[in-house]
C-alpha cells in the first residue's frame, strides 16, 4: 500500500523557537495533503488542508501565520510551528490523497514544547 | 456535525470476534464507509470501506445494512495487537476537495487476554 512518512518522530523545543515538520508521499504524487492535531485521549482534528502549488486552507480557529505551510512539490508538505509555546505540545499528523482520493496517514510526529 | 455514532469504548476476549457498531443515519447516497484504527501513538491505519455490499479483506469484514443507515466492522479473532481506537468515517469518495477524512470520537477496543 501507499507510504506516507514524517520527520522527525519526536521533536522536543525550547519555548519561543520554530520547528518544521515534513511529511513526505513516498509511491505516489499527493496533490492535497492533510495536517491533523491529535491531543492526549481525543480524536484527530484537521488543522488545514495543503494543496500543491497554492495556499492552504485553514480550518476555522487554527492560525495560519502560526502554522506555516508549504506544499512546494507533489511528495512533500511542510508544516512549521512557529514561536512554539507549551500549549502547541501535541501528536502531529499528516495525510496525503492520491489521485484516486484515497488518503494515507503519516505516523506522526510528536512535539513537546518545554 | 458528528455524521456518525460509536460506542465510546468495547471489550473484547482475546480470539473471540470483535463486532464493532457504527451508526449512519444520515449518510447520503454516494458516500461510502470507512472504517481506521489508531493504535496508540501512531498514524490511523485503514481497514475497510464499503459503499452497500458488505466487504471482506485480510483484516476485517465489513457489514452494511441495506437501508445503509448503520454498519458492523468485524474482527474475526481478535488479538492484543487489535487493541486501538476504531473511527467509523462516511465521505464521498475521489479526488474531489472538500471530501477529506474528517474524525470522530471512535470506539476504543481493548482486547484481553
Amino acid at each position: 500500500g501507499a507510504v506516507v512518512s514524517q520527520h522527525p518522530s519526536r521533536v522536543i523545543c525550547k519555548s519561543g523557537t520554530s520547528v518544521k515538520i515534513e511529511c513526505r508521499s513516498l509511491d505516489f504524487q499527493a496533490t492535497t495533503m492533510f495536517w491533523y492535531r491529535q491531543f492526549p485521549k481525543k480524536s484527530l482534528m484537521l488543522m488545514a488542508t495543503s494543496n500543491e502549488g497554492s495556499k492552504a486552507t485553514y480550518e476555522q480557529g487554527v492560525e495560519k501565520d502560526k502554522f506555516l505551510i508549504n506544499h512546494a512539490s507533489l511528495t512533500l508538505s511542510t508544516l512549521t510551528v512557529t514561536s512554539a509555546h507549551p500549549e502547541d505540545s501535541s501528536f502531529y499528523i499528516c495525510s496525503a490523497r492520491d489521485l484516486r482520493g484515497e488518503q494515507y496517514f503519516g505516523p506522526g510526529t510528536r512535539l513537546t514544547v518545554t | 456535525d458528528a455524521k456518525t455514532t460509536q460506542p465510546p469504548s468495547m471489550d473484547c476476549a482475546e480470539g473471540r470476534a470483535a463486532n464493532l457498531p457504527c451508526n449512519h443515519s444520515t449518510i447520503s447516497g454516494n458516500e461510502y464507509v470507512y472504517w481506521y484504527r489508531q493504535i496508540h501513538s501512531q498514524g490511523p491505519q485503514y481497514i475497510i470501506h464499503g459503499l452497500k455490499n458488505n466487504e471482506t479483506n485480510e483484516m476485517a469484514s465489513l457489514i452494511i445494512t441495506e437501508d445503509r443507515k448503520s454498519s458492523t466492522l468485524i474482527l474475526p479473532h481478535a488479538t492484543l495487537r487489535d487493541t486501538a481506537v476504531y473511527y467509523c468515517i462516511v465521505r464521498v469518495a475521489g479526488g474531489n476537495a472538500g471530501n477529506m477524512l474528517t474524525f470522530g470520537g471512535g470506539t476504543r477496543l481493548m482486547v484481553k487476554p
